[in-house]
Order: C-alpha cells, then sequence, then structure tokens
C-alpha cells in the first residue's frame, strides 16, 4: 500500500471549516483514499473514501487531486465533537483480502 | 443494527500469561480484522478472519493466534505474554472481500502486561 504524509496536529475553529490534508504521492491507480478518525480511546470510525472523483456524506468531503497524489479532508461546520486524530490511508485489495495500513494521522484539535 | 462489540474491556496480565480477548462482528459482516494499537501509534494489523480462515497476516509472531466461529465472531489469542503486548487491541468487520470496503471497529480492549 502507498505510505501518506499528514501533519502532526492542527487547529480549527468551532464552526468553522477543517481542511485536513493528505499526500499520497506514490498512489497507484487501483488504489482508493479512505479517512478514518478515532476519537480518543475509542475505536477509530470510518468517514469516507474515495478513488478519483470528489465524494460527499454526512460527515465530510473528499476533495482528490487530478493527479490523485493529494486529497483533502473537509469537516464543513467542525464542532467540538471533531477533535480526534484523522487517519489517512490508501489501500487495495491484496491477495484476496484488504487490510487498512495507519500511520500516526493528523490530531486535530477543535477549539470553541 | 448491533454494532461491533468487544470484551473484556480492560485486562491486566502478567508476563508469560495467555490471555483471549473476543469479538463479536457487525450484523452481516462474514470478514473480522485483528490491530493492536500501542500507546501514541496508529492501529498496526495483526490478521484478518474469513469465513473462519486466516486470511492475511501482519508482522506479528506465531504466538499471536485467532479463531473465527460459524456466527462470524472472533478470538485472538496471546500466548507468552511480554511487556510490549501492552497495547489496546481493535476488533474490525467488514462485509466481505472486494477492493473497496469499509472496516467497522469495536471499542477495543485495554491490555497491561505487568
Amino acid at each position: 500500500d502507498a505510505k501518506t504524509t499528514q501533519p502532526t496536529s492542527m487547529d480549527c475553529a468551532e464552526g468553522r471549516a477543517a481542511n485536513l490534508p493528505c499526500n499520497h504521492s506514490t498512489i497507484s491507480g487501483n488504489e482508493y483514499v479512505y479517512w478514518y478518525r478515532q476519537i480518543h480511546s475509542q475505536g477509530p470510525q470510518y468517514i469516507i473514501h474515495g478513488l478519483k472523483n470528489n465524494e460527499t456524506n454526512e460527515m465530510a468531503s473528499l476533495i482528490i487531486t487530478e493527479d490523485r497524489k493529494s486529497s483533502t479532508l473537509i469537516l464543513p461546520h467542525a464542532t467540538l465533537r471533531d477533535t480526534a486524530v484523522y487517519y489517512c490511508i490508501v489501500r487495495v485489495a491484496n491477495s484476496g483480502y484488504s487490510t487498512l495500513t495507519f500511520g500516526k494521522g493528523t490530531m486535530l484539535l477543535v477549539s470553541p | 443494527e448491533t454494532g461491533v462489540t468487544q470484551s473484556p474491556t480492560h485486562l491486566i496480565k502478567t508476563r508469560g500469561q495467555q490471555v483471549t480477548l473476543r469479538c463479536s462482528s457487525q450484523s452481516g459482516h462474514n470478514t473480522v480484522s485483528w490491530y493492536q494499537q500501542a500507546l501514541g501509534q496508529g492501529p498496526q494489523f495483526i490478521f484478518q478472519y474469513y469465513r473462519e480462515e486466516e486470511n492475511g497476516r501482519g508482522n506479528f509472531p506465531p504466538r499471536f493466534s485467532g479463531l473465527q466461529f460459524p456466527n462470524y465472531s472472533s478470538e485472538l489469542n496471546v500466548n507468552a505474554l511480554e511487556l510490549d503486548d501492552s497495547a489496546l487491541y481493535l476488533c474490525a468487520s467488514s462485509g466481505g472481500q472486494g477492493i473497496s470496503y469499509e472496516q467497522y471497529f469495536g471499542p477495543g480492549t485495554r491490555l497491561t502486561v505487568t
């Protein structure tokens, strides 16, 4: 699976948009971009994933650049409950199974 | 729809002992993956079970073993515990094999080895 690079930490004011970048310059054509987050002392929570088109769901939007070498997760109106570690993962099915390779992620702190 | 559950929540063991952790997958999911998360690190893949068979393994020694049952619940067994095995153990379930599917995680079991 391709390696990803994320900032160690970011700050965001409550109610503002949080834009979390991820670099995956070595991504392959059949690898998807996944985002998970982990609130303190809980299991990771799936947020969104995409291949090459931008995606949106009730939690967030995912913007993938045309060359697919980077992406941005957007939380449109961050709340205090969005404070968490956010993981960007690229993944492809491999030998009939597929797993998630987590890095250290970005610690997002949302402040009042 | 019932989510992924794990038991116990916390566990304290002594070095050299053996431990069994349990996971019930989300309703309808037939694949279970186990991860180890050391303090301050991202989760690390241990292994995955699909239809009661090990379907892939990360870089963990054989003393880490598992089982999946016909109802798709799963166990993680660790023998000869070492201090470095202290971690949060996470179970994730998913719907099946394929290129794109989401894994849903349980709350984890916090294991402390003294």
